[in-house]
Parts: structure tokens; C-alpha cells; sequence
């Protein structure tokens, strides 16, 4: 059971590249999510899907899009890359978004992006 | 608004000694609490939770937290530190009922512990 799987681990881009940030998870987990973490920011959620073809924006939604055709895929792509948006991203998942017990996500190992 | 505070950015504490990482929170109705743990270049682990029930949840690696309503808290606590406790502690909590169900993260506490 691999969990959620995040590639690349790292990744450095020049600005104004694109790139996808991939993620899969295997525990057929309806609701599947971003965040980015940056140093004194903690986490924050850039867009979320809680099912197949349905995704909602987050917190801080700019400069990314997704899209969620599978269950089990759930890529991130940055559009034109920008130096703000050197960080480290986690793909999270979990089996549903709302009810009693719901929420205990299960996160990805991270991929740690430089925009230079 | 909902919110969570994590009031240290940074806990220290020997080997062997018992340790208390703080979380408060601002959220109407009855909430979802969450600790989870991030070692170095790891992602976020599940630790506990509170839905209902008894204050004082167990959870993994011998970590407990203490749900206090009235003082609005969910502090993670365990008897004894070990060196390998040394993490990223983040707390969480979340609403359950409508719009109040988005999850909310404090800034987290770095844990640690001194042979």
C-alpha cells in the first residue's frame, strides 16, 4: 500500500516555466488536496477535490490549476512559475471531507520547488 | 472567525522529561480537533484526534491530548520525551457544521528534546 505517492521530490525552474506537480494515492480516497508550507506560514490549502471531475479553490489558489479526472490523480500545475512560488507542496488525501471521523489525512512526502 | 493558535514556535525539553506542546482555538459549535507530526523532509503524520467523547485521546507513539472546553485547548502532552520526539507539531481543528467545516491550521511548534 504506497499511500499517497508525490513526483518530482525536487524541482528547480527558471521563471515563467510551467511544470505539473504529480499525485496519486491508492487508498481510494474521495477527497484529495494542496497545500503549500513556507517557513512562519504553516500550511495553506491552494485547491482541493472532493471527487472525481470536482475541484474547488482553497486559500491560495493563484498561479495554480487542477484538475481531477481519476479517483486517484490529482495534479498540480503551475501555469508561468514565479519565484514566490518557491516552496514545498504536499498533496494530502483522505477518505471523505465531511462526517464524524472525517479529516485524518493522509500527506504526501513533498516536492520541494525553486523558482529562480 | 476560526482559528488556531500554537502560542511556541519553539518547545525544548531533556530526554525523559514530560512535555506539552499548547493548542488553543476559536471556532463555534463542537469541534473536530487534530494533532499531526512532520518529521524532517517527511510529510505530515497523524497523531490524534478529538470528535466527542472522553477529554484525554491516545494516540500514536505514546502522545495524548487533553480536550478543554471551557478553555478552549487541545494540548498534546506525553509522560516521558524520547530524542526521536524531535519534529514539527502541527494542531488543527475544524467546525462541523456549515460553513464552519473548513479545516484550520495553526503555524506549528517545533518540538525538541535534549539527550
Amino acid at each position: 500500500n504506497a499511500g499517497v505517492t508525490q513526483t518530482p521530490k525536487f524541482q528547480v525552474l527558471k521563471t515563467g516555466q510551467s511544470m505539473t506537480l504529480q499525485c496519486a494515492q491508492d487508498m481510494n480516497h474521495e477527497y484529495m488536496s494542496w497545500y503549500r508550507q513556507d517557513p512562519g506560514m504553516g500550511l495553506r490549502l491552494i485547491h482541493y477535490s472532493v471527487g472525481a471531475g470536482i475541484t474547488d479553490q482553497g486559500e491560495v489558489p493563484n498561479g495554480y490549476n487542477v484538475s481531477r479526472s481519476t479517483t486517484e490523480d490529482f495534479p498540480l500545475r503551475l501555469l508561468s512559475a514565479a519565484p514566490s512560488q518557491t516552496s514545498v507542496y504536499f498533496c494530502a488525501s483522505s477518505y471523505s471531507e465531511g462526517g464524524a471521523g472525517a479529516n485524518v489525512l493522509t500527506f504526501g512526502a513533498g516536492s520541494r520547488l525553486t523558482v529562480l | 472567525a476560526q482559528s488556531v493558535a500554537q502560542p511556541e514556535d519553539q518547545v525544548n525539553v531533556a530526554e525523559g522529561n514530560p512535555l506539552t506542546v499548547k493548542c488553543t482555538y476559536s471556532v463555534s459549535g463542537n469541534p473536530y480537533l487534530f494533532w499531526y507530526v512532520q518529521y524532517p523532509n517527511r510529510g505530515l503524520q497523524f497523531l490524534l484526534k478529538y470528535i466527542t467523547g472522553d477529554n484525554l485521546v491516545k494516540g500514536s507513539y505514546g502522545f495524548e491530548a487533553e480536550f478543554n472546553k471551557s478553555q478552549t485547548s487541545f494540548h498534546l502532552k506525553k509522560p516521558s520525551a524520547l530524542v526521536s520526539d524531535s519534529a514539527l507539531y502541527f494542531c488543527a481543528v475544524r467546525g462541523n457544521a456549515g460553513n464552519n467545516r473548513k479545516l484550520i491550521w495553526g503555524l506549528g511548534t517545533s518540538l525538541a528534546v535534549n539527550p
